[in-house]
């Protein structure tokens, strides 16, 4: 299994440019979520999904949307990007089922905006 | 408001000797409580959890975590400490049913030779 994986591992924006992170899973799993990073403030929830054609906001959902067409793939799209939006984005997932409450992470997006 | 935190922004201590990394939360009803490490430049990797039955739950790499329900804290331990648990650490909660994690803002891990 790859796992969660995400591409690209770094990308470099100027500011009002869009452009879509794509993050995939082969677990199965039916939640996938996104993720900011930024220092001193851990992780911030952007998005998540529970199932294929079902997504909801988190704490930070401003200035990005989401979809989930396949129970493989989320990607984060960011319509006209912002300095303040520079940051590392991570994607996870885990299973609804049994006790396997955990998530497992994608390496991560190292995004800058200019 | 849900919540978690993690007082200490960074923990020193020396190859050896016991670590204890704090987390507290404030999660309504039965939290569900992770750890996380993370290596410079990489994800998040799974520690350990607690979802109910022992306080003391033992996790990966020789890691444990106390879940104290009175004090609303789930430090995370180690015995004895490596250079190579040199790391940042991330606490994480959730309600059972609720799809949000809360995660701590992190608390860098220095172990010293």
């Amino acid at each position: 299994n790859a796992g969660v994986t995400q591409t690209p591992k770094f990308q470099v924006l100027k500011t009002g440019q869009s452009m879509t992170l794509q993050c995939a899973q082969d677990m199965n799993h039916e939640y996938m979520s996104w993720y900011r990073q930024d220092p001193g403030m851990g992780l911030r929830l952007i998005h998540y999904s529970v199932g294929a054609g079902i997504t909801d906001q988190g704490e930070v959902p401003n200035g990005y949307n989401v979809s989930r067409s396949t129970t493989e793939d989320f990607p984060l799209r960011l319509l006209s990007a912002a300095p303040s939006q520079t940051s590392v984005y991570f994607c996870a997932s885990r299973t609804n089922r049994g006790s396997a409450y955990e998530q497992y992470f994608g390496p991560g997006t190292r995004l800058t905006v200019t | 408001a849900q919540s978690v935190a993690q007082p200490e922004d960074q923990v020193n201590v020396a190859e050896g000797n016991p670590l204890t990394v704090k987390c507290t939360y404030s999660v309504s009803g039965n939290p569900y409580l992770f750890w996380y490490v993370q290596y410079p430049n990489r994800g998040l990797q799974f520690l350990l959890k607690y979802i109910t039955g022992d306080n003391l739950v033992k996790g990966s790499y020789g890691f444990e975590a106390e879940f104290n329900k009175s004090q609303t804290s789930f430090h995370l331990k180690k015995p004895s400490a490596l250079v190579s648990d040199s790391a940042l650490y991330f606490c994480a909660g959730r309600v059972y049913n609720f799809n949000k994690f809360y995660f701590g803002s992190g608390t860098k891990l220095n172990v010293k030779p």
